[in-house]
C-alpha cells in the first residue's frame, strides 16, 4: 500500500514566522500535491510537482513556495505566516495525472 | 475549467437507509474519483471510474458519461459511513487535471 507521510497532525505558528511542512511518499511516485481545505470550499490545489526539482502552480499559490529536491519528498513552505493561512494541508501523490492520489493524514495548522 | 457540482452538501440519515450521493460536471472527463475523508482528515480513494457501474462492499458508484453525472450509493448505510465523500473529475490535460467537489457532509444515526 501506497503511505504518505505528513511530518505533523497539528501544528501552531505565530505571524509572520517561516513555516515548513513535509511530506514524504513511498511508492515512487512521479506526482506530488499540496492542498488546502477549508470549510465550504473543498480541496484547493496550491502546488503540484511531477518531477525532482520540477514544481507548478496550482489554483491559491499565493505565500507559498515549494521545494522537491528528492522524488520522495515534497515541501510546502509558508514564507511568511499570515492568520488567514490557518487551514488544514494535505499532501497529495499519484502515479500519473488521471490516476487515483493517495493523501496523506493532514496537517492542520493554525496562525496566531 | 470543469465545474463539479455535489449535492446533497450535507445529509443526515438513519442506520439501514439507502444513500445516494450525486456528482455532476461540466466538461467531458477521462476518469471520476469517489473518495471518502473521516473526522479527523485522512482522505481515501473508493473508486476510479470512467464508464458504467462499480461495486466494493456496500458501496456502489455510477457514472453516465452523455449527462455527465456520477451517483455514489450506500446500501445498509452504518454509522461507520459517517464521513464526508468528495467526487473529484480527471479532465486530462497535466497532473493538475483534477477538480474536486465541495463534498457531501453525511451523518449515519444509530
Amino acid at each position: 500500500d501506497v503511505k504518505v507521510t505528513q511530518s505533523s497532525r497539528y501544528l501552531v505558528k505565530r505571524t509572520g514566522e517561516k513555516v515548513f511542512l513535509e511530506c514524504v511518499q513511498d511508492m515512487d511516485h512521479e506526482n506530488m500535491f499540496w492542498y488546502r481545505q477549508d470549510p465550504g470550499l473543498g480541496l484547493r490545489l496550491i502546488y503540484f510537482s511531477y518531477d525532482v526539482k520540477m514544481k507548478e502552480k496550482g489554483d491559491i499559490p499565493e505565500g507559498y513556495s515549494v521545494s522537491r529536491e528528492k522524488k520522495e519528498r515534497f515541501s510546502l513552505i509558508l514564507e511568511s505566516a499570515s492568520t488567514n493561512q490557518t487551514s488544514m494541508y494535505l499532501c497529495a501523490s499519484s502515479l500519473s495525472g488521471n490516476q487515483p492520489q493517495h493523501f496523506g493524514d493532514g496537517t492542520r495548522l493554525s496562525i496566531l | 475549467k470543469n465545474e463539479v457540482e455535489q449535492s446533497p452538501q450535507n445529509l443526515t440519515a438513519q442506520e439501514g437507509e439507502f444513500i445516494t450521493i450525486n456528482c455532476s460536471y461540466s466538461v467531458g472527463i477521462s476518469a471520476l474519483h469517489w473518495l471518502q475523508q473521516h473526522p479527523g482528515g485522512g482522505i481515501v480513494s473508493l473508486f476510479m471510474l470512467s464508464s458504467g457501474k462499480k461495486k466494493h462492499g456496500r458501496l456502489i458508484a455510477t457514472i453516465n458519461i452523455q449527462e455527465k453525472h456520477s451517483s455514489l450509493h450506500i446500501t445498509a448505510s452504518h454509522p461507520r459511513d459517517s464521513a464526508v465523500y468528495i467526487c473529484a473529475v480527471f479532465s486530462g490535460g497535466g497532473a493538475d487535471g483534477l477538480t474536486f467537489g465541495k463534498g457531501t457532509h453525511l451523518i449515519i444515526q444509530p
